[in-house]
């Protein structure tokens, strides 16, 4: 069983912090995402990574930046937490097919950071 | 701008009846169309997809139809039960791409 595993399941910062979220997955996959879940907004994703060292900007980067060192481990980083960053943060992990055909995204059960 | 449109926001039906939920795409080149199941506390699991060359595919009481013209899909699940009530999203993606794009999600309610 694929298992994607989130540092934390509930986070409470103050503004202006630096905040990490840690997330690990157990299957060697090459990719990993990390979105943010708002109610009537849907999966919105921030960034991903398809290798070590390698990461593209998603649809919504600005205030945060990741870091992949090592395959299973993808970090989000807020570099100054902010009230709108309050949310639900999932990461996600994927194989890369090697025949063209289609790829899972297993995801973690979250973590709910609430900046005040 | 948001390329997968997705709608109910939220349904409500009754246990034993047919739950429909539909989406729309915008960018014809998707050949690749998920659907994600969220249970709460959980992250998304995939439930079942479809590729454009067929019309419709079912597994067990979930069926996706799929209309290339229209660029429309919609999830169909038969005798809803209530434990289907829970979150769920549609996606979009290109072949040899890793990007999901997702619906806003829609809310089932399957009442008892």
């Amino acid at each position: 069983d694929v298992k994607v595993t989130q540092s934390s399941r509930y986070l409470v910062k103050r503004t202006g912090e630096k905040v990490f979220l840690e997330c690990v997955q157990d299957m060697d996959h090459e990719n990993m995402f990390w979105y943010r879940q708002d109610p009537g907004l849907g999966l919105r994703l921030i960034y991903f990574s398809y290798d070590v060292k390698m990461k593209e900007k998603g649809d919504i980067p600005e205030g945060y930046s990741v870091s992949r060192e090592k395959k299973e481990r993808f970090s989000l980083i807020l570099e100054s937490a902010s009230t709108n960053q309050t949310s639900m943060y999932l990461c996600a992990s994927s194989p890369t097919p090697r025949t063209g055909g289609s790829y899972e995204q297993y995801f973690g059960p979250g973590t709910r950071l609430t900046v005040t | 701008q948001q390329q997968v449109k997705q709608s109910p926001q939220s349904l409500i039906v009754q246990k034993g009846g047919i739950s429909i939920i539909n989406c729309a795409y915008e960018n014809t080149a998707f050949d690749y169309f998920p659907w994600y199941q969220q249970f709460p506390g959980k992250g998304p699991a995939l439930l079942i997809a479809i590729r454009p060359d067929v019309s419709e595919k079912k597994e067990g009481r979930f069926t996706i139809s799929f209309n290339k013209s229209a660029k429309q899909f919609s999830l169909h699940i038969m005798d809803s039960q209530p434990g289907d009530s829970a979150t769920y999203f549609c996606a979009a993606s290109l072949t040899g791409f890793q990007k999901l794009v997702f619906g806003t999600g829609t809310r089932l309610l399957v009442s008892p």
